[in-house]
C-alpha cells in the first residue's frame, strides 16, 4: 500500500536536545511538508521541498531545519532553539507537475517536553 | 484577521441530521479548496478538492465555493456517529508546491 510513514508516534525531548522526526513516502511524490499543529490553531507550514536537495521555509521555520536527500525522505530536526516545540507534527506529500495536486497527510508525531 | 477563518465548535448534532461546515477567506487569490476530516490523533484525510466557484458531490458530501462571498461550505447528509472528527477547510493560490493555508478546524460529534 502507498501511503506516508511517519515515527516515531511519540517522541520526548529534554532540554537542550535535539530531536528528529521521520517521514517517508513510497507515493513517488515530487513535493513535501511539514505542518505543527497546535490546539485551536489549525496547521502552520515549517518547511517544504519541491525537490531533491531543495528546500524552503514555511511561516514557522525557527528553530526547525530539514534535509531532501531522497526523493523518499524529509525528516524534520525540531532544534533546541525551539522553545515551544510541545505539538502535533504532520508530514505530507504531493504530486507538482502539471497541476495543483492536493496534499496527502501522515499520521503524525505527538512531540512533547520532558 | 486571519486569512482564513472557521468556527472551532464544537458542534452536536443527531444522527441522520444534515450538517453544514463553513470557512470565510479574506484573499481573493485563493483559488483551490479543500476539506479534510481528522481523527483524534490521526493525520487528515482529503474528503474534497474543488476548484473556483460551483459544487461538488461526492457520495454524502457535498462541497460549495462561492468566490464572490469568499465563503465555502462542506454539507454531510445524513450524518453518521463515524462522521465525527474534526474537519478542516484548506486553500491555495498557486500551481506547483502548493503552501496550504487552514483553518483552524471544526470538532463534529454526531450523537446516535
Amino acid at each position: 500500500d502507498g501511503g506516508i510513514t511517519q515515527s516515531p508516534k511519540y517522541l520526548f525531548r529534554k532540554e537542550g536536545q535535539n530531536v528528529t522526526l521521520s517521514c517517508e513516502q513510497n507515493l513517488n511524490h515530487d513535493a513535501m511538508y511539514w505542518y505543527r499543529q497546535d490546539p485551536g490553531q489549525g496547521l502552520r507550514l515549517i518547511y517544504y521541498s519541491q525537490i531533491v536537495n531543495d528546500f524552503q521555509k514555511g511561516d514557522i521555520a525557527e528553530g526547525y531545519s530539514v534535509s531532501r536527500e531522497k526523493k523518499e525522505s524529509f525528516p524534520l530536526t525540531v532544534t533546541s532553539a525551539q522553545k515551544n516545540p510541545t505539538a502535533f507534527y504532520l508530514c505530507a506529500s504531493s504530486i507538482v507537475q502539471n497541476s495543483n495536486q492536493p496534499q496527502h497527510f501522515g499520521d503524525g508525531t505527538r512531540l512533547s517536553i520532558l | 484577521q486571519k486569512e482564513v477563518e472557521q468556527d472551532p465548535g464544537p458542534l452536536s448534532v443527531p444522527e441522520g441530521a444534515i450538517v453544514s461546515l463553513n470557512c470565510t477567506y479574506s484573499n481573493s487569490a485563493f483559488q483551490y479548496f479543500m476539506w479534510y476530516r481528522q481523527y483524534s490523533r490521526k493525520g487528515p484525510e482529503l474528503l474534497m478538492y474543488t476548484y473556483s466557484s460551483g459544487n461538488k458531490e461526492d457520495g454524502r458530501f457535498t462541497a460549495q465555493v462561492d468566490k464572490s462571498s469568499k465563503y465555502i461550505s462542506l454539507f454531510i447528509r445524513d450524518s453518521q456517529p463515524s462522521d465525527s472528527a474534526t474537519y478542516l477547510c484548506a486553500m491555495s493560490k498557486i500551481q506547483g508546491a502548493q503552501k496550504l493555508v487552514f483553518g483552524q478546524g471544526t470538532r463534529l460529534t454526531i450523537n446516535p
